[in-house]
């Protein structure tokens, strides 16, 4: 099992900065990573996939990179709707693991 | 709009059994790769279990393999997850969700609580 292991576990941040939210593969996964948003009480969304491709909706202040074993989320300016949790995904083999999940809260 | 509405949790004493469906609307069913992954109260989201869009290939996490059985009902357009011989930490809210890598479409999730 591949395992993902996101940091930092929390990310303190004001309105309007940049954040960097990291995450690791315990093998390669080539470029599939995905990156996943979620809000209180709600189902996860979709952010990113094929590690850079944003998905439909997904405002630009998101990106995505990396390859192998290293990824990175940037969120360039952070809205108030920004503030969340958000999980990688791999998904180059079975079973498709998550990472453990980055906090980004209001500093 | 697609639409996925996970229905049949609820509580139930460890050993027991219970059976999550999820109905889907909105898009052409059959040509779709399902999974159903899950959240702990409080915690973060473990994939159990993915079905191929012709419901011949089954996946499954080892958390839950040889208790939890999925299935489809192209026909129907809806997913199943039989749950068998239920465990204290099977408690969590669970999401059927779509997509053979990236996971692009997610229900609202159905709470499950095993009583121990």
């Amino acid at each position: 099992e591949i395992v993902m292991t996101q940091s930092p576990a929390t990310l303190s941040v004001s309105p309007g900065e940049r954040a960097t939210l990291s995450c690791r593969a315990s093998q390669s996964v080539s470029s599939n990573l995905a990156w996943y948003q979620q809000k209180p009480g709600q189902a996860p969304r979709l952010l990113i996939y094929d590690t850079s491709a944003r998905a439909t909706g997904v405002p630009a202040r998101f990106s995505g990179s990396g390859s192998g074993t290293d990824f990175t989320v940037i969120i360039s300016s952070l809205q108030s709707e920004d503030f969340a949790v958000y999980y990688c995904q791999q998904y180059s083999n079975w079973p498709r693991t998550f990472g453990q999940g980055t906090k980004v809260e209001i500093k | 709009e697609v639409q996925l509405v996970e229905s049949g949790g609820g509580w139930v004493q460890r050993g027991g059994s219970l059976r999550l469906s999820c109905a889907a609307s909105g898009l052409t069913f059959s040509s779709y790769s399902m999974n159903w992954v899950r959240q702990p109260p409080g915690k973060g989201l473990e994939w159990i279990s993915y079905i191929s869009s012709s419901g011949r290939t089954t996946y499954y996490a080892d958390s839950v393999k040889g208790r939890f059985t999925m299935s489809r009902d192209n026909a129907k357009s809806s997913l199943y997850l039989q749950m068998n011989s239920l465990r204290a930490e099977d408690t969590a809210v669970y999401f059927c969700a779509r997509g053979f890598g990236e996971i692009d479409q997610w229900g609202q999730g159905t709470l499950v609580s095993v009583s121990s």
